[in-house]
């Protein structure tokens, strides 16, 4: 089964902090992917990056920024500079390679305060 | 545009009484999920279905019940057999493949469902 933990709960920071938000995975899996969506208080949550378990190169998206490490099982997600329309709650997810069954951590709440 | 659509937005419910959620997509996607969202948690399993008139149990599917007639629509009744039925409830569809690009799921605007 696979396994995701986001350890840091709730999160405040100022605005143009930067901000990393840690994910965890378990799996015996060899063929997974992993992800990161964000939840704005509107409640829909919008996609943000996915990861397949081959590819360990980090990503950069504008502010954003993702770290995949498989010798440490993690996927950080790292905000530059943020802003206050960076405030939501955020979650990192997994899935095995030819299922359907996405597996959520419990997610991460950024607040960024003016 | 393409997307996915709930409602409605809120609803509120009577304790024994069933209630449905409704979802349908216009993403021409394969596959449709519910879940369930409760304050300060993630996002739990409760069906899901990969091809029209099939679906399967999720982590949390007791109490809950669903049909997919339709490739397009997903509803979700909330029986009266669900305890404790108030909580944010988000439909999802994905397409179905080999391959990266059929992984990710996108999400609906959600119902928020509160038993008086």
């Amino acid at each position: 089964a696979q396994k995701v933990t986001q350890a840091q709960t709730e999160i405040s920071v100022v605005e143009k902090e930067d901000v990393t938000l840690d994910c965890v995975y378990e799996t015996r899996d060899t063929t997974y992917y992993l992800f990161w969506y964000k939840q704005p208080p509107s409640g829909e949550l919008v996609f943000l990056i996915r990861r397949n378990s081959f590819d360990e190169q980090n990503e950069i998206s504008g502010r954003y920024s993702w770290n995949f490490q498989k010798s440490t099982s993690s996927f950080n997600f790292t905000i530059t500079a943020s802003q206050v329309v960076d405030s939501a709650v955020y979650f990192c997810a997994s899935l095995r390679g030819g299922y359907q069954k996405v597996t959520f951590g419990t997610g991460t709440k950024l607040q960024v305060i003016p | 545009d393409g997307g996915i659509t709930q409602s409605p937005k809120y609803l509120f419910r009577k304790e024994g009484q069933n209630v449905t959620l409704s979802c349908e997509q216009n993403l021409n996607h394969d596959a449709m999920y519910w879940y369930r969202q409760d304050p300060g948690q993630g996002l739990r399993l409760i069906y899901y279905s990969q091809i029209v008139n099939d679906f399967q149990k999720g982590d949390i599917a007791e109490g809950y019940s669903v049909s997919r007639e339709k490739k397009e629509s997903f509803p979700l009744t909330v029986t009266s057999a669900q305890k404790n039925p108030t909580a944010f409830y988000l439909c999802a569809s994905s397409f179905m493949g080999k391959g990266e690009a059929y992984n990710e799921q996108f999400f609906g605007p959600g119902t928020r469902l509160t038993v008086l």
